[in-house]
């Protein structure tokens, strides 16, 4: 099955500073990466979608300048949270999915991220 | 726009099937019906997923409706790790987004 792993797990991040969460595909080549936010109880919000080798593409509401995405190759993407705030803590999640799985979306284990 | 419909929360013994329902009345000719889960704190999981056959996998069955309108997804013998959110989602093939709604949340208890 499809393995995808996120780094890291836990974070705790002063308010102003950046953090970047790395989400890899270990077992397959990921064309699209789909990044999520959940805060507490509440359901998974998709945030950006990134294929590989060109611009993320945001959900609405998502500001592009503070969560930069990269997919530089086809098993990584991260996502940096800049000058992150308060209110920026929450349980982001990858997703990846590539044509040798038929496009099904396989998640991360989540990266639980608390500003200071 | 919730595609999807599902009662909020639901308990079950265990050892006993876990029966989950889910409506989505608009559902179009060319979506599929997926169900993931996912455990407090973890990433979601994939379970299953069909478009108009009952389907049946290691981890669950799923059984849609006729009209297509509705489906549930049966967890043959719950334990305990089955407690989590539990989520019907409606998507086409080739549409790589999934929109998560609340889900249902199920308690497995002893």
């Amino acid at each position: 099955g499809a393995v995808v792993s996120q780094h890291p797990s836990r974070v705790i991040c002063k308010s102003g500073t950046s953090v970047k969460i790395e989400c890899r595909s270990l077992d397959f080549q990921a064309t699209t990466m789909f990044w999520y936010r959940q805060f507490p109880k509440q359901s998974l919000m998709l945030m950006a979608t990134s294929n590989e080798g060109s611009k993320a593409t945001y959900e609405q509401g998502v500001e592009k300048d503070k969560f930069l995405i990269n997919h530089a190759s086809l098993t990584l993407s991260t996502l940096t949270v800049t000058s992150a705030h308060p209110e920026d803590s929450s349980f982001y999640i990858c997703s990846a999915t590539g044509q040798v799985f038929s496009y099904e979306q396989y998640f991360g284990p989540g990266t639980r991220l608390t500003v200071t | 726009d919730a595609k999807t419909t599902q009662p909020p929360s639901m308990d079950c013994a265990e050892g006993r099937a876990a029966n989950l329902p889910c409506n989505h009345s608009t559902i179009s000719g060319n979506e599929y019906v997926y169900w993931y889960r996912q455990i407090h704190s973890q990433g979601p999981q994939y379970i299953i997923h069909g478009l108009k056959n009952n389907e049946t996998n290691e981890m669950a069955s799923l059984i849609i409706t006729e009209d297509r309108k509705s489906s549930t997804l049966i967890l043959p013998h719950a334990t305990l790790r089955d407690t989590a959110v539990y989520y019907c989602i409606v998507r086409a093939l080739n549409d790589y987004k999934l929109s998560f709604g609340a889900g249902t949340t199920v308690t497995v208890r002893a």
